[in-house]
C-alpha cells in the first residue's frame, strides 16, 4: 500500500507570492492533518480535514488555508508569503478523525523556502 | 495549557551505549503519550505509545513507561545502533484534540 505522498518536495518562492501544497493520503484514509515544522517553533498543527470538512484549526493567520477533495486528497495554500513561512510542511493521514485511536501516518514533507 | 518538554539535543552516544531521552508533560486529565521518530529526509513515524498510567510502550528495542506520578514518558534503549540516529519527538493527545508536540531531540550515534 502506498504511503502518504506530498508534492512538491521542495519549493522556493519569494515574499508576497502564494503557494499551494498537495497531499495524497493513504488509500482509504479520510482524515488529513497539516503541520508546520521549523527549528524555532518545532511542530505546530495547522488544520485537519475529514470528509471534505475542516474539523480542527490551529493558531495560524488566515493566510493559511486548506481544503479536501472528495477523493480525500488535500491541498493547503499560503498567500502573501513571508520569510517566516519557510518551513517543512508535513501532511498526515489517518483512517478516521483525530482523537480516536487511529494512528497518523506522515508524508515526507514539502520544504518551502521563502526568499 | 497542555505542554510537552523534552531534553535538549543533540544527544551524542557511541554505538551499543544505553539511551535515555527525557520527556515530561503538563496536562489535565489523562492524556495518551507518544514517541515519534524522524529519520533524515523523511516524515514522522510512530515509534511507540501508551494510553494509560503504568502502560509500557515498546518497539524496535525502544521502551517508554507512562509515569503519572512524575508526569514523565522517558524513552530508553539498551544498546543503540548507528541506524537509530534521528530526531525523536515526544507528544501527547488529550481526548479529541490534536497532538501536542515536544521540541524534538536529535540523536547522533557514532560507530
Amino acid at each position: 500500500k502506498a504511503g502518504v505522498t506530498q508534492t512538491p518536495r521542495y519549493l522556493i518562492k519569494t515574499r508576497g507570492q502564494q503557494v499551494t501544497l498537495s497531499c495524497s493520503p493513504i488509500s482509504g484514509h479520510r482524515s488529513v492533518s497539516w503541520y508546520q515544522q521549523t527549528p524555532g517553533q518545532g511542530l505546530q498543527f495547522l488544520f485537519e480535514y475529514f470528509s471534505e470538512t475542516q474539523r480542527n484549526k490551529g493558531n495560524f493567520p488566515g493566510r493559511f488555508s486548506g481544503r479536501q477533495f472528495s477523493n480525500s486528497r488535500s491541498e493547503m495554500n499560503v498567500s502573501t508569503l513571508e520569510l517566516g513561512d519557510s518551513a517543512l510542511y508535513l501532511c498526515a493521514s489517518s483512517l478516521a478523525a483525530s482523537g480516536t485511536s487511529n494512528e497518523q501516518f506522515f508524508g515526507p514533507g514539502t520544504r518551502l523556502t521563502v526568499l | 495549557g497542555d505542554s510537552v518538554t523534552q531534553m535538549e539535543g543533540p544527544v551524542t552516544l557511541s554505538e551499543e551505549a544505553f539511551l535515555t531521552i527525557n520527556c515530561t508533560y503538563t496536562a489535565t486529565g489523562y492524556p495518551s503519550l507518544f514517541w515519534y521518530v524522524q529519520y533524515p529526509g523523511e516524515g514522522l513515524q510512530l515509534l511507540l505509545k501508551a494510553t494509560k498510567a503504568d502502560d509500557k510502550g515498546s518497539n524496535k528495542g525502544f521502551e517508554a513507561t507512562y509515569r503519572k506520578e512524575t508526569t514523565s514518558f522517558h524513552l530508553e534503549k539498551g544498546s543503540v545502533q548507528v541506524s537509530d540516529s534521528a530526531v525523536y519527538f515526544c507528544a501527547l493527545r488529550q481526548g479529541n484534540y490534536q497532538l501536542i508536540w515536544g521540541a524534538g531531540t536529535k540523536l547522533i550515534i557514532k560507530p
